[in-house]
């Protein structure tokens, strides 16, 4: 069975940093392209970024660019994203989700998510 | 960027009524970059529908995509009590994705 867990959301202050985990299960890490998508308190969804199997792809959206950092440690089937210089309307929950590239780069599947809260 | 908007942004509608949902895109969408979420409260969103009109594994033969271009279409032939949701349709170009705003369907 698919399992995507995600770990490390808080309660942390304006320019402040956290680092969130996915630890991924059910299936080989390395053969996938993986995301992060987080969705605002009662609002929609925003991808938030992009890491293909390798490692050799990466995107962001423009709200993150030069803030937030994807990575990956397929060996830890574990996926990862260091924000930095957080910000209040960073405050959302955040899901890891596996993206199927020959499917027309869907996310076929979400964890449970884990929350951000930025706030002083 | 590509903004997707869909209509309406509520949908009232009984069980066993047909619903038909909406997402425009702000320019052209290649289809097979256009995906459709179904979110319940609490949980994780699902995907119904990639390729604009291919279902993804699990789901009822009840829900269809269509459309092409800027317009494409998510219809749910015969509303069951657990079809009432959140839904969203997704695209994916030029090196980023974008999800439209949602439509919550609601029993009316």
């Amino acid at each position: 069975e698919v399992q995507l867990v995600e770990s490390g959301g808080d309660l942390v202050q304006p320019g402040g940093s956290l680092r969130l985990s996915c630890a991924a299960s059910g299936f080989t890490l390395n053969t996938y392209t993986m995301n992060w998508v987080r969705q605002t308190p009662g609002k929609g969804l925003e991808w938030v970024s992009h890491i293909s199997s390798s490692s050799r792809t990466i995107y962001y959206a423009d709200s993150v660019k030069g803030r937030f950092t994807i990575s990956r440690d397929n060996a830890k089937n574990s996926l990862y994203l260091q924000m930095n210089s957080l910000r209040a309307e960073d405050t959302a929950v955040y899901y890891c989700a596996r993206a199927r590239i020959l499917d027309g780069h869907t996310f076929d599947y979400w964890g449970q998510g884990t929350l951000v809260t930025v706030s002083s | 960027e590509i903004v997707l908007t869909q209509s309406p942004g509520t949908l009232s509608l009984s069980p066993g009524e047909r619903a038909t949902l909406s997402c425009r895109a702000s320019q052209s969408v290649d289809s097979y970059y256009l995906a459709w979420y179904q979110q319940k409260p609490g949980q994780a969103p699902r995907l119904l529908i990639y390729g604009a009109s291919s279902r993804a594994p699990g789901i009822p033969d009840r829900f269809s995509g269509s459309g092409s271009g800027t317009d494409f279409t998510l219809t749910i032939s015969r509303l069951e009590p657990e079809d009432f949701a959140v839904y969203y349709c997704q695209q994916y170009g030029r090196s980023m994705y974008t999800f439209g705003q949602g439509t919550k369907l609601e029993i009316k």
